[in-house]
């Protein structure tokens, strides 16, 4: 059973730092592109990272809003997925979601269950 | 950026009404135009990828259609559990993005 489990969130300080890890089972990252997508309290979605897999090699894309700041890098060893979080803001508030994409039509067929980030003095 | 359009926001059905959301984009996207089902406090579930090819496990009352920059997604009989939100999302350009939203609600 293919299985998404985040982890890492929390409270922290504007200006501050935090680490989320994606924990997958069930399928290896290696043959997938994985996503970090993110939602605020009551609003949509937004789609922040990714990290391509080897054959292309491991290349990442930002959304503008994160771009600098964030860092995504996986550990295939570990079959997990990382989110580097630096100078959070608190519009970076929300439930942060991993995501596996499917290899041919793009989507994005299993998300974990979220790990809610609180950027709050 | 893509911008996505969905609407309408917000709908308000019975069960077994006929519901179709449309989501337009602001330049062309072919047909890498997903759609995903959020029902509260819960992860998004993809319901329809490529436009128009539904996902294992999903309903068959559930389709989608469209390419280019108009898209829909069809329930052709509302059922309870269908009270959610959608979402689609367009694959084809970075940043990928997604439409606002459409909540459909119990009339």
């Amino acid at each position: 059973e293919v299985q998404l489990v985040e982890s890492g969130g929390g409270l922290v300080q504007p200006g501050g730092s935090l680490r989320l890890s994606c924990a997958a089972s069930g399928f290896s990252i290696s043959d997938h592109y994985m996503d970090w997508v993110r939602q605020a309290p009551g609003k949509g979605l937004e789609w922040i990272a990714r990290t391509r897999n080897k054959p292309n090699s491991y290349a990442t894309e930002y959304a503008a809003s994160v771009k600098g700041r964030f860092t995504i890098s996986r550990d295939e060893s570990k079959n997990s997925v990382y989110l580097q979080m630096n100078s959070l803001k608190t519009e970076d508030t929300a439930v942060y979601y991993c995501t596996r994409r499917i290899g041919g039509s793009w989507a994005f067929d299993y998300w974990g269950q979220g790990t809610l980030v609180t950027v709050s003095s | 950026d893509i911008h996505l359009t969905q609407s309408p926001s917000f709908l308000s059905a019975s069960v077994g009404a006929r519901v179709t959301i449309t989501c337009r984009a602001s330049q062309g996207i072919s047909s890498y135009l997903a759609w995903y089902q959020q029902k509260s406090g819960k992860a998004p579930k993809l319901l329809i990828s490529a436009a128009s090819t539904f996902q294992t496990g999903v309903p068959s009352r559930f389709s989608g259609s469209g390419s280019g920059t108009e898209f829909t997604l069809t329930i052709s009989s509302l059922q309870p559990e269908d009270f959610a939100t959608y979402y689609c999302q367009q694959l084809n350009n970075y940043p990928l993005t997604f439409g606002g939203g459409t909540k459909v609600e119990i009339k």
